[in-house]
């Protein structure tokens, strides 16, 4: 089975600076889908990023890419220019690319607090 | 595009009663997720249909646990005799399957806040 471990369980940076959330996950399968999902407090998740693993180029969103790497199995999030709206639960999520079984498996969470 | 939505957004329930969720996805999406997400975790997948055919069901949903949609369309997800371990946000999530253009990512809808007493 699939498993997805953010090991940060909390994460702070000033405003305007730059942060990076971890995430390490373990697979057999070859292709599959890697997402970043912002949960705010008492808001719905959201997606920021996605990776598919067989594109070699990082994804980058606006102020959110992602680096991630294949043989480590790590995919982490980098947020630039950090501001306050970014405060929030940060999971890591892993989709395997099996038919019928298209379902998130989901780190346990990094929560961010943005420092004004 | 309305989004998904979810109805209740709380429920408060005493132990042994039954309760029952239920979640409009994005119209054009033909699949549909259940998680279950307790305090300080990440989500953890219950149930998946796509269209009306349920395809996967977690070992976290017991015998206690239901889900149904019946057109393809809205789904509910109903509990049996309550327990105080059932208390959780139970989210729903839907997504295309990727083809004809369509995007598969899953998108959240705001979750309903399930408290057992």
């Amino acid at each position: 089975a699939q498993t997805v471990t953010q090991s940060q369980p909390e994460m702070s940076v000033q405003e305007a600076e730059t942060v990076t959330l971890s995430c390490t996950y373990d697979t057999s399968e070859s292709d599959y889908y890697l997402f970043w999902y912002k949960q705010p407090p008492s808001r719905q998740m959201i997606l920021v990023i996605r990776q598919e693993a067989y594109k070699q180029q990082n994804a980058t969103e606006n102020r959110f890419s992602v680096n991630f790497q294949k043989a480590a199995k790590s995919f982490s999030l980098k947020i630039s220019d950090s501001q306050l709206g970014d405060a929030a639960m940060y999971f890591c999520a892993y989709n395997g690319e099996i038919q019928g079984a298209q379902k998130l498996v989901f780190g346990q969470g990094t929560r961010l607090t943005i420092n004004p | 595009d309305t989004g998904v939505s979810q109805d209740p957004r709380h429920k408060i329930t005493k132990r042994g009663q039954n309760v029952t969720f239920r979640c409009d996805p994005i119209s054009e999406h033909n699949r549909l997720y259940w998680y279950r997400q307790t305090l300080g975790q990440g989500p953890e997948f219950l149930t998946y249909f796509q269209n009306e055919a349920q395809l996967e069901k977690s070992r976290l949903l017991s015998d206690r646990f239901s889900a149904e949609r019946p057109k393809g369309s809205f789904s509910t997800l109903e509990i049996q005799r309550t327990e105080q371990g059932d208390s959780a946000m139970y989210l729903c999530a839907s997504s295309s399957n990727g083809l004809a253009g369509g995007s598969y990512e899953q998108y959240f809808g705001p979750g309903t806040r399930l408290t057992v007493t």
